[in-house]
């Protein structure tokens, strides 16, 4: 099975501020998907970006984008100009091409100073 | 507000009973998935259904099981429950699952307490 790991159990930005949140996964696939999905205190789970691994190109939405390193089977999250309303906790997820299943990190808790 | 929803928002039970957790997905959306969160476990995917058939099972135990309906609407079942058990249970709803674009996406979660 995959493993998707966040090493990073806790961060800090200040408003206005970047700040980047560390994903790396382990995997034998070729083609895959990886995913960031935030969950703010209301525990919704709310997708914030998504990327193809066939993809070289980094996926951007808005003031999210990604840095992904296939060869380092990297997956970073960085997230521009913070907003108090980013704290959550984030999440990065892996699919096979052939599953269904989001394979879970044990999430990144992201906490935003005024 | 994905679109899916899930009822109950809490329920609070005790050990030995069972509970049925609902979830009805996005219009349109044929796939139906059910994943537990809790503090030592992390996320993880249960099972998934596709149009009223089950397509792939996670790290679900026994004493669950789970359906999908003609309707599309799904049903979690727990039964014998234990202090572990205690998780939010997430429902999550997708177009089409082989698709390059498909995403899941999340309802607000069933908070289970066991006591």
């Amino acid at each position: 099975a995959q493993t998707v790991t966040q090493s990073q159990p806790e961060m800090s930005v200040q408003e206005a501020e970047t700040v980047t949140l560390s994903c790396t996964y382990d995997t034998s696939e070729s083609d895959y998907y990886l995913f960031w999905y935030k969950q703010p205190p209301s525990r919704q789970m709310i997708l914030v970006i998504r990327q193809e691994a066939y993809k070289q190109q980094n996926a951007t939405e808005n003031r999210f984008s990604v840095n992904f390193q296939k060869a380092a089977k990297s997956f970073s999250l960085k997230i521009s100009d913070s907003q108090l309303g980013d704290a959550a906790m984030y999440f990065c997820a892996y699919r096979s091409l052939s599953g269904y299943a989001l394979n879970f990190g044990k999430g990144t808790s992201l906490l935003v100073t005024p | 507000d994905s679109g899916v929803t899930q009822t109950p928002k809490h329920l609070i039970t005790a050990t030995g009973q069972r509970v049925t957790l609902r979830c009805s997905p996005r219009s349109g959306d044929l796939s139906v998935y059910w994943y537990q969160q809790s503090l030592d476990q992390g996320l993880q995917f249960l099972i998934q259904y596709y149009n009223g058939e089950e397509r792939a099972k996670g790290n679900i135990l026994e004493r669950f099981s789970a359906q999908q309906f003609p309707d599309l609407h799904s049903e979690l079942n727990l039964s014998s429950l234990e202090l572990g058990d205690s998780a939010l249970y997430f429902c999550a709803s997708s177009v089409d699952p082989g698709s390059f674009t498909d995403t899941q996406y999340f309802g607000p979660g069933t908070r289970l307490t066991v006591l």
